[in-house]
């Protein structure tokens, strides 16, 4: 089952960029990379998702590397509202795929004012 | 906007008594889920209901049951409450099976004493 790896603590300034990266070196061809994030006792919160190409949404905006073993998720302006902890799973396109979603720890995002 | 609409937000149960968390969507999605989130773990899923008339079994189901009442609403059952399930239980949903985001709801923190 293809599995992410990301640091397990980021800290960023309000107003700066934050970029937090992703490892996904087992992931497949039909694997589409999904950012979601948990605000404070609050359900996880879609953020953003890719396959190949580099994606914008007004959230943020993702990297993803020419192989896909690696994604950053890129937050232009942070603010303290971006306090969170950030996930990066895989999710494929098959129907059966929806046990095989490994939730790691995620990034969890300080926000310094 | 209501979204993904959990009930209760909080509950204490005395080991072996049982009960029902309620889940309902408004968006008409066909997918749901109920996954519980333990400190220092990921989210783990314990059932999912595919799309109306159907369920199967997640990562953790033992201890639980589920129905899918219809298109709308996805119920989880303790049975038997153990301290084991003491938990932060979130029910999501999604429009189908597949590469789409989730939505979640903002979860119901379960003690078992």
């Amino acid at each position: 089952d293809a599995k992410t790896t990301q640091p397990n603590s980021m800290e960023s300034n309000e107003e700066e960029p934050v970029h937090l990266p992703c490892n996904h070196s087992t992931i497949s061809g039909t694997d589409y990379i999904h950012w979601y994030r948990q605000l404070p006792s609050q359900g996880p919160e879609y953020v953003i998702h890719g396959l190949t190409s580099n994606v914008n949404n007004r959230m943020a905006s993702l990297a993803i590397a020419e192989d896909r073993k690696s994604s950053t998720l890129i937050l232009h302006r942070a603010t303290l509202r971006d306090a969170a902890v950030y996930y990066c799973i895989l999710i494929g396109l098959n129907a059966g795929n929806n046990r095989k979603l490994i939730w790691g720890l995620g990034t969890s995002l300080a926000v310094n004012p | 906007n209501a979204g993904v609409t959990q009930t209760p937000k909080f509950q204490v149960l005395k080991t072996g008594q049982s009960m029902t968390l309620q889940c309902a969507q408004d968006m008409n999605h066909n997918s749901m889920y109920w996954y519980r989130q333990d400190p220092g773990m990921g989210l783990r899923l314990i059932y999912y209901s595919a799309s109306e008339g159907t369920t199967d079994k997640g990562e953790v189901p033992n201890g639980y049951n589920v129905s899918r009442l219809n298109k709308r609403e996805f119920s989880l059952r303790l049975e038997s409450a153990a301290p084991s399930q003491t938990s932060v239980y979130f029910c999501a949903s999604r429009p189908r099976q597949g590469s789409v985001p989730l939505f979640f709801g903002s979860g119901t923190q379960l003690s078992v004493l």
